[in-house]
């Protein structure tokens, strides 16, 4: 079965960094594009970013645009978020998810999250 | 970027019920919408794709509908389980995924 498993989240200091990875598990990693969505306490959904299946191509919501960089493993069936100049407005709990349908564009499969909280 | 505006925010209804969210796009966005249910502590699960095509897995009392701006998401006799948030989200613009405010369905 698919699985998703997040890891990296913490507690930081605004303008710090910080490495969130997603291990990958019961389907072809390497033919998928991924996402990382986050949900700040409360809050609704937000699409933060995507990779596509083989790395070439990334997107990000404008809000973390220079600041975040997107990344995969397809040898170890791993993605990443490379999170810098981290912000008070970026703690969320952040899912990482797997991307569904014809282009990638739906959110299928979900990992349980884990929670990035930016205060000093 | 394509704004989505879910309707109501939230709404109390009664097993057996039938429920219907309503989700408006700020342009036009063909059929690329989905549904999603989440509950709390836990992460969402897709329902509905290309507006009214059922994931699957997914019970018939759900179902979706729409084209262009305006979606609707409807739960025939509610049940017990189905207390959640539901959101919708539009995949017209493939570089720029967003998400409506979400909507909350209560006990009542």
């Amino acid at each position: 079965q698919v699985q998703l498993v997040e890891s990296g989240g913490g507690v930081v200091q605004p303008g710090r960094s910080l490495r969130l990875s997603c291990a990958a598990s019961g389907f072809t990693f390497s033919t998928y594009a991924m996402h990382w969505v986050r949900q700040a306490p409360g809050k609704g959904l937000e699409w933060v970013a995507v990779i596509s299946y083989d790395g070439s191509n990334k997107y990000y919501v404008d809000s973390v645009k220079g600041r975040f960089t997107i990344s995969r493993d397809n040898s170890r069936k791993t993605l990443y978020v490379q999170m810098n100049s981290l912000r008070a407005e970026d703690t969320a709990v952040y899912y990482c998810t797997r991307g569904g349908g014809d282009f990638g564009q739906l959110f299928d499969y979900w990992g349980q999250g884990t929670l990035v909280t930016v205060s000093s | 970027a394509i704004q989505l505006t879910q309707s109501p925010s939230s709404l109390s209804a009664s097993v057996g019920d039938r429920v219907t969210i309503t989700c408006r796009a700020s342009q036009d966005i063909n059929s690329g919408l989905a549904w999603y249910q989440q509950k709390p502590g836990k992460p969402p699960k897709l329902l509905i794709y290309d507006a009214s095509s059922l994931e699957s897995g997914v019970p018939p009392r759900f179902s979706g509908s729409g084209s262009g701006t305006d979606f609707t998401l409807t739960i025939t006799s509610l049940q017990p389980e189905d207390f959640a948030t539901y959101y919708c989200q539009q995949f017209h613009t493939y570089f720029l995924l967003t998400f409506g405010g979400g909507t909350k369905v209560e006990i009542k």
